[in-house]
């Protein structure tokens, strides 16, 4: 069973920095391309970042470039999200998501989320 | 602001049928599959279309997916209350090379 568990929420202030981690089981990591997706409180899905198999190629959306950096494990299974210079619409649960084999990029396995309040 | 446009909700009675929509441009829906994820209330999304209408094992036939040109269509029929989530289309945008998702429609059943 695919198991996608995020960690290191929390509250900060504006300015500051978090990581996010994400510990990935039930299947071959280095297999998949992974994915930041996060949502601020009552609004729609906005995809973060993502990140290639072997961490060659990463992508981002356009407001946290120069801000975050993904960036992967494969020995450890283990996916990130550095998020420095923190701003109050950052705030929004941060999902870990997998890519999928399909023909295109579908986000087939999410985890729960973890909340980031950046707040003062 | 997103890309892609969805209507903000729809709504039907048990037993009925809905469609969403997506709408998007040539960058993005025009050259490449449409995704669908359905989200409940303090729920993580689960990837509901793949590949414009495919369906994930454990995903009832109720649901499809379609695409033409460069907007994508969820259908639902035989409505029941337990349909009742939050829908996103998505997709990569290859000009921003960056994925996309849709504003989001409430299925609402009545």
């Amino acid at each position: 069973e695919v198991q996608l568990v995020e960690s290191g929420g929390g509250l900060v202030q504006p300015g500051g920095s978090l990581r996010l981690s994400c510990a990935a089981s039930g299947f071959t990591f280095t297999k998949n391309w992974m994915t930041w997706v996060r949502q601020a409180p009552g609004k729609g899905l906005e995809w973060v970042a993502n990140i290639k198999q072997d961490g060659g190629e990463k992508y981002y959306v356009d407001s946290v470039k120069g801000r975050f950096t993904i960036s992967r494990d494969n020995a450890r299974n283990s996916l990130h999200l550095q998020m420095d210079s923190l701003r109050v619409e950052d705030t929004a649960v941060y999902y870990c998501v997998r890519d999928g084999l399909c023909g295109g990029d579908c986000l087939d396995h999410w985890g729960q989320g973890t909340l980031v309040t950046v707040s003062s | 602001q997103s890309v892609l446009t969805q209507p903000p909700s729809v709504s039907a009675a048990p037993g009925q049928k809905v469609t969403i929509s997506c709408s998007g441009g040539s960058s993005n829906i025009g050259n490449n599959f449409v995704f669908w994820y359905q989200q409940f209330p303090g729920a993580a999304p689960q990837l509901l279309i793949y590949d414009n209408n495919k369906r994930p094992s454990g995903i009832p036939d109720r649901f499809s997916g379609s695409k033409s040109g460069t907007s994508g269509t969820l259908g639902i029929t035989g409505l029941q209350t337990g349909d009742e989530a939050d829908y996103y289309c998505g997709t990569w945008d290859t000009r921003l090379s960056a994925y996309v998702f849709g504003t989001g429609t409430k299925v609402a059943v009545l």
